[in-house]
């Protein structure tokens, strides 16, 4: 069955430190995308991507950074991890083509934390 | 830029209706989506509804569009302890494309 898998679950990591969360679909969508989840926030969009080689900055995007070199991937990178960067972080994605709604699929989440 | 706003929590008690609202500001929101997260779990798609449409049920769903007012609410009928969770509504401009999600309001029901 396709599916769509996070990971780690969670993660634990100093001030400073890179960190990559990976993303690794196997629905063959185009579309990928990287929230993260902040109380009081709801979900907010950090980067995505619309295929092969393409990326675009979302709301959030500032200390992060994704790259897409295949369509199975989208890596989520934290440049320097900072305290406020902790977080809980959904990767998801879509098919533009598939039945709205039901052509997108959430991961489960990496909880990470920064110290 | 969108924004999407939800009140936080709802308390209700099991077999009751519950009505979650949600307001949004861009007028170009093609979909508008229901989410549901329940502890320590992804994303779960309850429905959707097109911006044409004023009404959508499903089961114990149902959707309300106002879209002069930018309203959106989700009741669920007979309400059970199940349904205990975060919900979300989230729009987007088209099918697939990303979405923005309003705050979440948590759903407690009581005995």
């Amino acid at each position: 069955d396709a599916e769509i898998t996070q990971s780690p679950r969670h993660k634990i990591t100093e001030t400073g430190r890179q960190v990559t969360l990976a993303c690794h679909q196997t629905w063959n969508h185009n579309n990928m995308f990287w929230y993260r989840q902040d109380l009081g926030h709801g979900l907010r969009l950090i980067h995505y991507s619309y295929g092969v080689q393409d990326t675009n900055k979302g709301e959030v995007s500032d200390g992060y950074s994704v790259s897409r070199s295949n369509t199975e991937d989208l890596p989520l990178t934290l440049e320097s991890a900072a305290s406020s960067q902790t977080s809980v972080y959904f990767c998801a994605s879509s098919n533009a083509k598939g039945l709205a709604g039901y052509g997108y699929t959430f991961g489960s989440g990496t909880r990470l934390t920064v110290v | 830029g969108e924004d999407v706003e939800q009140s936080l929590f709802l308390s209700v008690r099991e077999g009751d209706s519950s009505v979650i609202n949600c307001t949004y500001t861009d007028s170009s929101s093609t979909y508008l989506y229901w989410y549901k997260q329940e502890p320590g779990a992804g994303l779960q798609l309850l429905t959707y509804i097109f911006s044409n449409m004023d009404m959508k049920q499903d089961q114990r769903l149902t959707v309300l569009l106002n879209k002069k007012d930018k309203h959106l609410s989700l009741r669920i009928a007979d309400t059970q302890t199940g349904d205990s969770a975060i919900y979300f509504c989230a729009e987007s401009q088209s099918s697939g494309d990303k979405l923005t999600f309003g705050t979440g309001t948590r759903l407690a029901v009581r005995p």
